[in-house]
């Protein structure tokens, strides 16, 4: 069965320090990887996605995500964080070929400080 | 930027009442989704409505939900007994096509559904 993971609930940061949010997944097959934000009172905001092809994405407000097969992880990186990063960011798989569930983890709340 | 919009934002009602949530997708998409956040939880699938009829659903969906999309524009999700656990944050999300393609759904605020 799919699953994600997120092992951390809350990651601190300086501002300006580089951030990584974690995730690791288990789904068979090649997955479809995904990061969302959610601001408060907001819905979720796509982020970016891994697909196929080069292992590190990009995506939107300077974040970027390496996936690494081999450790199943699909961790989301900023080099320098802002105040405004600060939110819930949820890490999604959805198995390649079938419908379009997407399978959240638990969220990981980032945290930064001025 | 379009973007997926719901109706009400806050939604209470009694245990045992009928309560319907909307949305709107983007106008253009051709898959719909409902998900929902229990409190402090997860963020778990319910269904996946394609061409009309629902694609997938989960364990979670059962004959007390059902959707539909009544006309071109809106779809809704109805809750036909609600119960007290069925509080949660729901969410509708779009996406623009095919399940092999990967696309990234859209989603939208979310109707906070309070069951007293």
């Amino acid at each position: 069965a799919q699953s994600v993971a997120q092992p951390e609930d809350q990651v601190n940061v300086a501002e300006g320090n580089p951030l990584t949010v974690k995730c690791t997944y288990s789904v068979s097959g090649n997955p479809y990887l995904f990061w969302y934000v959610q601001y408060p009172n907001r819905g979720l905001q796509f982020l970016l996605k891994y697909i196929t092809g080069d292992n590190l994405v990009k995506g939107s407000y300077g974040f970027e995500a390496e996936f690494n097969k081999s450790q199943t992880s699909f961790h989301l990186k900023k080099p320098s964080a802002l105040v405004s990063d600060s939110a819930l960011y949820f890490c999604a798989v959805r198995e390649p070929g079938g419908y379009n569930k997407l399978i959240f983890g638990a969220g990981t709340r980032l945290a930064v400080h001025p | 930027e379009p973007e997926v919009t719901q109706t009400p934002s806050h939604q209470v009602t009694q245990m045992g009442q009928e309560v319907i949530l909307r949305c709107v997708p983007i106008s253009n998409h051709l898959y719909f989704y409902w998900y929902r956040q229990i409190l402090g939880q997860k963020v778990e699938f319910l269904v996946s409505f394609y061409n009309n009829e629902i694609s997938e659903k989960s364990e979670i969906f059962d004959d007390q939900f059902s959707v539909e999309r009544p006309d071109g524009s809106n779809f809704t999700l109805k809750i036909r007994s609600t119960k007290l656990e069925d509080s949660a944050m729901y969410f509708c999300a779009s996406s623009i096509g095919l399940a092999g393609r990967g696309d990234e759904q859209f989603f939208g605020p979310g109707t906070r559904l309070t069951v007293l």
